[in-house]
């Protein structure tokens, strides 16, 4: 356990429905951020919350959506995905996004879109 | 923009034998480097770090990693493996400042 948790962790969606991943950290660290898996590529850094304020979209598509309500958690929005959508979603967290850090890492949403 | 190379994609070995994973990086600044395992079916999880200081680093499982800044180069070595430590295996750069860039992976299997 590294004190990172993510629910669920499997899901199957349609292109048509709306669902929302979670993500809650009891490390007290004040950055949290979403990645995307998939196989035999570098992992992908979709967005970096610091101190609950977004400071990072790196060019992800609108039907993606973060929401940080607070410095524990953070929820990823999804609605309208493709199938090349299907990956293994990783959030992370870590003390401070602009010092030197190491990230701890949750077990991953494993998202299948049909 | 940073980018993080591991070259190989795949090795195969035997237990016992020596292990060294290539890890080169785009990035001329200051550096943070790291390296990250993904047992099957688990969360990534560190293996060892380097942020200043002695260029060989020591990390968890008997597994050390080198700093040669003249290479771009953080490769990680292990003497004896053993399969357990059969898993993959990534490399992780961040420049001060910026997020982290993650390499591809190498996933390892170690024949019993």
């Amino acid at each position: 356990e590294t004190g990172v948790t993510q629910t669920p962790r499997h899901l199957v969606m349609g292109m048509t429905n709306k669902k929302s991943l979670k993500c809650e950290q009891h490390l007290g660290h004040n950055a949290m951020y979403w990645y995307k898996q998939s196989a035999k590529k570098p992992l992908e850094l979709m967005f970096v919350y610091n101190f609950k304020e977004q400071t990072e979209n790196n060019s992800v598509p609108s039907r993606f959506s973060p929401e940080c309500p607070n410095s524990s958690h953070l929820f990823l929005h999804l609605h309208t995905l493709q199938p090349e959508d299907s990956a293994l979603y990783l959030c992370a967290s870590s003390q401070d996004r602009n010092r030197p850090y190491e990230q701890y890492f949750g077990p991953g949403t494993r998202l299948t879109v049909t | 923009a940073q980018s993080v190379s591991q070259h190989n994609h795949h090795v195969i070995l035997s237990e016992a034998a020596s292990l060294e994973l290539g890890c080169n990086y785009s990035y001329g600044g200051t550096v943070n480097l790291f390296w990250y395992v993904q047992y099957p079916g688990q969360h990534l999880q560190l293996l060892l770090k380097y942020f200043s200081g002695d260029p060989l680093v020591k990390g968890i499982k008997g597994f050390e990693a080198e700093f040669i800044k003249s290479k771009f180069s953080f490769n990680l070595r292990k003497p004896s493996v053993q399969w357990s430590d059969t898993a993959e295996y990534f490399c992780a750069v961040n420049a001060v400042n910026n997020d982290m860039r993650f390499g591809a992976g190498t996933r390892l299997t170690v024949k019993p």
